[in-house]
């Protein structure tokens, strides 16, 4: 059975940096492009960043691109995002999955709270 | 990126049918086959429910279904049960490589 779950959430300063992870199991991790997509309390699905099967192309939201950086450890089946700077608008719910389709993830993690306040 | 348009809401008595657009431009929805569609719980996962515009993953009943025309797609759920009461988000294939989702619809079975 494929589970994804994601560690690492927690409550951060404006400005302080966070590193998310993905542990996958159940599937062959290292066959699967792999993102990462947050919601915000109340609001709706935004993709965050994606990384293909060998960590060689990565793709990230303008609006976060200098700030994220995804990565994989194909050995570990393990999926990471590494948020610096953060701001209180990025205070979301971020979900780690899996792309078995093309713009398509078939599997989701539970979601890892991220709270940026002071 | 701009953020597909839904409505924010649609609703249906049960054993209805009804359908969630999911509007976008010629560089995203009208450009591609890559169109799906997640239904969400509150406080769970998304749960991918269309993916290729109109295909159904294993497990999902056929009572949902999806379609395009044009810059818009849309889920139609037929035979309205309670448990499809949810919101339900559309995503699509921008090009290089970029995704966009919707903003979502809450769908009420009344």
């Amino acid at each position: 059975e494929v589970h994804l779950v994601e560690s690492g959430g927690g409550l951060v300063q404006p400005g302080g940096s966070l590193r998310l992870s993905c542990v996958a199991s159940g599937f062959t991790f290292s066959d699967y492009w792999m993102t990462w997509v947050r919601q915000a309390p109340g609001k709706g699905l935004e993709l965050v960043a994606s990384i293909n099967h060998v960590g060689s192309e990565k793709q990230f939201v303008d609006s976060l691109k200098g700030r994220i950086t995804i990565s994989r450890d194909n050995s570990k089946n393990s999926l990471y995002l590494q948020m610096n700077n953060l701001r209180a608008e990025d205070t979301a719910v971020y979900y780690c999955a899996r792309a078995a389709y093309h713009s398509a993830w078939d599997y989701w993690g539970q979601g890892a709270l991220v709270t940026v306040s002071s | 990126q701009s953020a597909l348009t839904q409505p924010p809401s649609a609703s249906g008595s049960p054993g209805q049918s009804v359908t969630i657009s999911c509007t976008g431009t010629s560089s995203d929805v009208g450009g591609y086959s890559h169109v799906s569609w997640y239904q969400q719980y509150p406080g769970k996962a998304p749960k991918l429910v269309i993916y290729e515009v109109s295909e159904r993953p294993s497990g999902v009943p056929d009572r949902f279904s999806g379609s395009k025309s044009g810059n818009t797609a849309s889920l139609t759920v037929s035979g309205l049960q309670t448990e499809d009461e949810a919101d339900y988000y559309c995503c699509s294939y921008a090009g290089s490589r970029y995704q966009v989702f919707g903003g979502g619809t809450k769908l009420t079975v009344l």
